[in-house]
């Protein structure tokens, strides 16, 4: 069965430098999403992305964060200057379209210490 | 925004009870997901269930989405059952935003 992956599993960064999550979303699918969850708390959407542009965006994503479509097969979440409170886990999700009948996919997500 | 409610917050049970999760939103919703997340963090797909009624094995989901609630039935609940049970619905404005529950955190003791 098809899967979204997410590389790396685990990555370890210093306060102020830049980060790049990866997901390989399922092959067919056009929609792609990005959720953290901060240790102990529920999963929070930060974007979406459609035919290359944000379809939407919620307030934790901010300057700080960018996505892209480098190819026709990853997805990244740039984290320019990373701060202590971006420590989360992130995943990455995928979905072939939306409404009714479209289920999401969710990636194994990559746990980010910030230290 | 829709809201989403889960409850209860904490439940415990013993091995081989049953249990029942439940799930408020405030809006109407195009989709509905469940999902488990396991002790290492992953989120485990357990039903997309926009309406009606599913069963897996041990487990079973019904929406009724013109109540605006969802509910999980657990049976014969085992160890493995233990984590923290997420709902998570999308609102029928476009498509492009999830929104989850706090969630159910499930203990199961041996």
């Amino acid at each position: 069965e098809p899967e979204v992956t997410q590389t790396p599993s685990h990555q370890v960064t210093q306060m102020g430098q830049e980060v790049i999550l990866r997901c390989v979303p399922i092959s067919n699918h056009l929609y792609f999403y990005w959720y953290r969850q901060i240790l102990g708390q529920k999963v929070e959407f930060l974007v979406s992305f459609y035919n290359n542009e944000i379809s939407e965006k919620s307030e934790i994503f901010d300057d700080q964060f960018s996505v892209e479509r480098p190819d026709g097969s990853n997805f990244t979440l740039k984290i320019r200057s990373t701060k202590l409170e971006d420590s989360a886990m992130y995943f990455c999700a995928s979905r072939e379209n939306v409404g009714a009948g479209y289920e999401q996919y969710f990636g194994p997500g990559t746990r980010l210490t910030v230290t | 925004g829709i809201q989403v409610e889960q409850s209860p917050p904490d439940l415990i049970l013993q091995e081989g009870a049953n249990s029942t999760l439940r799930c408020n939103f405030s809006d109407s919703v195009n989709n509905l997901q469940w999902f488990h997340q396991n002790p290492w963090g992953q989120l485990i797909n357990l039903f997309y269930i926009p309406s009606g009624t599913k069963q897996n094995g041990r487990l079973s989901a019904t929406t009724v989405a013109t109540e605006r609630y969802s509910l999980l039935y657990i049976s014969s609940s085992q160890t493995t059952d233990s984590g923290v049970y997420f709902c998570a619905v999308e609102d029928d404005t476009g498509g492009f935003k999830t929104i989850f529950g706090a969630g159910t955190r499930l203990f199961v003791k041996a």
